[in-house]
């Protein structure tokens, strides 16, 4: 059974700095992408980052850009969000999810619980 | 950005009743369509990938179709456990963007 188990969320004060970590299992890690996607309280749904499956490549939304950084570690199936400068817009619960198909980017198969993120004085 | 206009906001529907959801793409998205289910408290549930193929375990009411911009979800007679939100999901060029979602609710 695919896992995916995020932990690293809650409260953080503006400017300051977070690390998400999201460990998995039930699965071969090191041949999948993975990705970062948030919902704002009462919000939609919106893309963060992926990183290809042995960590050559990642994408960001435009908000984030130079902001947070996507990493995983393969060896230890556990992938990560170092989150920097953080604003009080980034208030959301952030999923781990993974993509469908190995060593390609598309939907996403399976997502974790989420944790809270509140950025907050 | 390709952006993704889901409609309607809302829909109330009977048991029994087919519903549809809608999700327009402001350029072709070659099939690379899914859509979710989130119920409250909820992580999303993939229901349909690649426009029309149902994820497994997923009940066979639910059904995708559409091609190019124009997608659609069909729930062929609505069940109490289909309340909740749906969204689309572009997976076709970065950066990925989701429908604004629709809340279905039991009438």
């Amino acid at each position: 059974e695919v896992q995916l188990v995020e932990s690293g969320g809650g409260l953080v004060q503006p400017g300051r700095s977070m690390k998400l970590s999201c460990a998995a299992s039930g699965f071969t890690f090191n041949k999948y992408d993975m990705a970062w996607v948030c919902q704002a309280p009462k919000k939609g749904l919106e893309w963060v980052a992926t990183i290809s499956y042995d960590g050559s490549s990642s994408y960001y939304r435009d908000s984030v850009k130079g902001r947070f950084t996507i990493s995983r570690d393969n060896a230890k199936s556990t992938l990560y969000l170092q989150m920097d400068s953080l604003r009080s817009e980034d208030t959301a619960t952030y999923y781990c999810a993974r993509h469908f198909s190995a060593y390609t980017t598309d939907w996403f198969a399976y997502w974790g619980r989420g944790t809270l993120v509140t950025v907050s004085s | 950005d390709i952006q993704m206009t889901q409609s309607p906001a809302s829909l109330s529907a009977s048991l029994g009743e087919t519903v549809s959801i809608e999700c327009l793409a402001s350029e072709d998205i070659y099939n690379y369509l899914a859509w979710y289910q989130q119920k409250p408290g909820k992580s999303p549930q993939l229901l349909i990938y690649a426009a029309n193929r149902l994820q497994d375990g997923v009940p066979s009411r639910f059904s995708g179709s559409g091609s190019g911009t124009q997608y659609s979800l069909k729930i062929s007679g609505m069940q109490p456990e289909d309340e909740g939100d749906y969204f689309c999901l572009q997976g076709s060029k970065f950066p990925l963007t989701f429908g604004s979602g629709t809340k279905l609710e039991i009438k």
